[in-house]
């Protein structure tokens, strides 16, 4: 039973280009949906989260839309650059400790 | 410092081998974290310990036993364990278990383990 779902297990664009990454989920519990990047031979790494109660939240290039009926949410990259090529994983937690995880969209950006 | 540093980097084990991964920080965390990747596949929690103490446990299988002699470092031994163990063991901190909703939780680079 996977509850935080990633369809896309990949992801090709140009540099300078929009990225898209979608998420989508089925407990309504969640409070909370982050976003990690992670690089080959390394650990995940944070990159940006938001809060039920929001739908948008914005660092930089990077902005997280979340829609709570569809329970789906997307990460947004603008403008893409080579560097952000990685696996990215969706993440969901309910105020537990938890952080379930998605199954992650490997995003290469084309120079 | 805001390392997690985990030991081994790679372990190769047999199945009646007894081994310990190491997790340490020093970001005077309390929350400790095991999580469990397979090849292609999400990370997995497997055991929380917040404040020194096993908070979490996900139903993990006896031949994993975790431990947190201090609040900085994290170990989790291995015994009898079977070839579909083999994986990428992530160890993570956080300054409290609800931090994690925020993203201030810190993984280290993961332990690479291979059962024959």
């Amino acid at each position: 039973d996977q509850q935080v779902k990633q369809n896309s297990p990949s992801l090709s664009v140009q540099e300078g280009r929009i990225s898209i990454l979608n998420c989508d989920y089925t407990n309504s519990m969640f409070d909370y949906f982050l976003w990690y990047k992670k690089y080959p031979a390394e650990g995940p790494t944070f990159l940006i989260s938001i809060s039920s109660i929001k739908d948008k939240n914005e660092d930089g290039r990077f902005t997280v839309f979340l829609n709570k009926s569809a329970k789906h949410l997307s990460l947004h990259i603008v403008p893409s650059q080579p560097g952000d090529s990685a696996v990215y994983f969706c993440a969901a937690t309910s105020n537990t400790g938890k952080l379930i995880f998605g199954q992650g969209t490997t995003l290469q950006v084309k120079p | 410092d805001t390392e997690v540093t985990q030991t081994p980097k790679h372990l190769v084990m047999g199945m009646t081998n007894k081994k310990s991964l190491k997790c340490e920080q020093h970001m005077g965390h309390r929350a400790m974290y095991w999580y469990k990747q397979k090849a292609k596949k999400p990370p997995e929690l497997m055991f929380v310990y917040s404040y020194e103490k096993l908070s979490i446990n996900e139903s993990v299988p006896s031949r994993f036993s975790p431990e947190c002699p201090n609040s900085s470092l994290l170990n989790l031994h291995l015994h009898a364990l079977q070839p579909e163990d083999s994986a990428l063991y992530l160890c993570a901190s956080s300054q409290e278990i609800s931090r994690v909703e925020t993203g201030e939780l810190f993984f280290g680079e993961g332990s690479r383990l291979t059962v024959l």
